[in-house]
């Protein structure tokens, strides 16, 4: 079976700060990686993806994120963050089937 | 360009009665989940639908809920009797294909709020 772990609840940080958030998940078999943002009383929204390829994932809203087969990380990053990128953010696993397994999220604070 | 569907947006009522959310899935997507988001448990899948047939509803909690989905554009989950322990936010996702771990596509949730 899979499992994600996403190893801060909470992250706290000061505008145009680089941020990382840790994600790290088990998996027997080859998988798929996501990374999702949460907005306040939204739904989930897809900030990026690995499938296969190049290790380094670019996403939206200026974000990245690094697959380490060898660690079992998929974390993610951004070089300077902005008031509004404050939300909650899922990393997620898939197997190939229709399943995600989503990480219990991580809250980023933003600090003026 | 429309995206998932979901009513009501939110929901108060009393134990004992039923529940129905409903949910319009991105028009031309194949594949529907539901899930359910508490403080507690985080996000957890209960049902998913490809081609509006149920393919894993391992994650229903108990005999009270039940998912339909009798179209490609429609799908409810209905909770009876409904408990305060089901109050959470459910969230309804789509996505364009089987092997759906591509890229789902929420709704807004219900807010469910269980007196």
């Amino acid at each position: 079976a899979q499992s994600v772990t996403q190893l801060d609840s909470q992250v706290p940080v000061f505008e145009e700060a680089p941020v990382e958030l840790r994600c790290n998940y088990s998996s027997s078999v080859s998988v798929y990686l996501f990374w999702y943002v949460q907005y306040p009383n939204q739904g989930l929204q897809l900030l990026l993806k690995y499938l296969s390829g190049s290790t380094l994932v670019k996403g939206i809203n200026g974000f990245e994120a690094e697959f380490n087969k060898s660690q079992t990380s998929f974390h993610l990053r951004k070089p300077s963050v902005h008031i509004s990128d404050t939300a909650e953010y899922f990393c997620a696993v898939s197997v190939r089937d229709d399943k995600i397994i989503f990480g219990k999220g991580t809250r980023l604070h933003i600090l003026p | 360009d429309a995206g998932v569907i979901q009513s009501p947006r939110h929901e108060v009522t009393e134990m004992g009665q039923e529940v129905t959310l409903r949910c319009k899935p991105i028009s031309g997507h194949n594949s529907l989940f539901w899930y359910r988001q508490t403080m507690m448990r985080g996000l957890e899948l209960l049902i998913y639908f490809n081609n509006n047939v149920p393919i894993d509803d391992s994650g229903m909690p108990e005999d009270r809920f039940s998912a339909k989905m009798p179209n490609a554009s429609f799908s409810t989950l209905k909770i009876q009797p409904s408990e305060p322990r089901d109050s959470a936010v459910y969230f309804c996702a789509s996505s364009s294909s089987a092997g759906a771990a591509l890229a789902q596509h929420f709704g807004d949730g219900t807010r469910l709020s269980i007196l």
